[in-house]
């Protein structure tokens, strides 16, 4: 089975503070890994995906597969990155979230 | 313009009422899916489906069901809506293949059911 893990529920860091936000899942194939986000009063969006290794906002994440994570990391936390977070994982059709971790940057 | 659409936004019904939950989506996409909920807490994958003629379960039982005549159209029905169903109802679409397969999600239905 598929699982998702975001063992965090809550991360408050300060302004200009590194900010990690942790992933980690199962899966016994080769997974599609995503973070999406939820603003407040916005739709759930994506944020990146792990097969684009591309940086977004100035977050990146990188799969591990040995340790089967997805951490979510940027070096200088802004007020505007206040948001939920999700971690998703896309395999044998369904896409699967985690818990989410809210994160509060506070100036 | 391209969007993924849901209604109504919020809902207010009487236990034992019958009540369709709608998504549209006009992306062009082939995969659909239904999550539930509860405001700042997990996203649950109640169905989901391939395309036309298809639907599946998802993780989270429901006694919602969920129908895919069309590509563009999947409605969410409850046949007799309970209190424990009060939550909020996201619909989402992604392309089945490609580089860009991540879901769009819709504004979301929140549902109280008194």
């Amino acid at each position: 089975a598929q699982r998702v893990t975001q063992p965090e529920k809550l991360l408050s860091v300060f302004k200009g503070a590194p900010v990690e936000l942790k992933c980690n899942y199962s899966y016994s194939g080769s997974p599609e890994l995503f973070w999406y986000v939820q603003y407040s009063r916005q739709r759930l969006q994506l944020l990146l995906r792990h097969i684009s290794r591309e940086s977004i906002k100035g977050f990146t994440a990188d799969l591990n597969k040995g340790e089967t994570s997805f951490h979510l990391k940027k070096p200088f936390a802004q007020e505007e990155d206040s948001a939920m977070y999700y971690c998703a994982l896309r395999g044998w059709g369904k896409l699967q979230f985690g818990a989410g971790t809210q994160v509060v940057v506070t100036p | 313009e391209a969007d993924i659409y849901q209604t109504p936004r919020y809902l207010v019904i009487g236990t034992g009422k019958k009540i369709t939950l709608e998504c549209s989506q006009t992306m062009g996409h082939d995969k659909m899916y239904w999550y539930q909920q509860d405001p700042g807490m997990e996203l649950h994958l109640i169905h989901y489906s391939y395309g036309v003629n298809s639907t599946e379960k998802g993780d989270l039982s429901s006694e919602s069901t969920v129908s895919r005549i069309r590509t563009e159209h999947f409605p969410l029905t409850l046949e007799s809506a309970r209190p424990s169903h009060t939550s909020q109802y996201l619909c989402a679409s992604s392309a089945y293949r490609g580089m860009n397969t991540e879901a769009f999600f819709g504004q979301g239905t929140r549902l109280t059911v008194v």
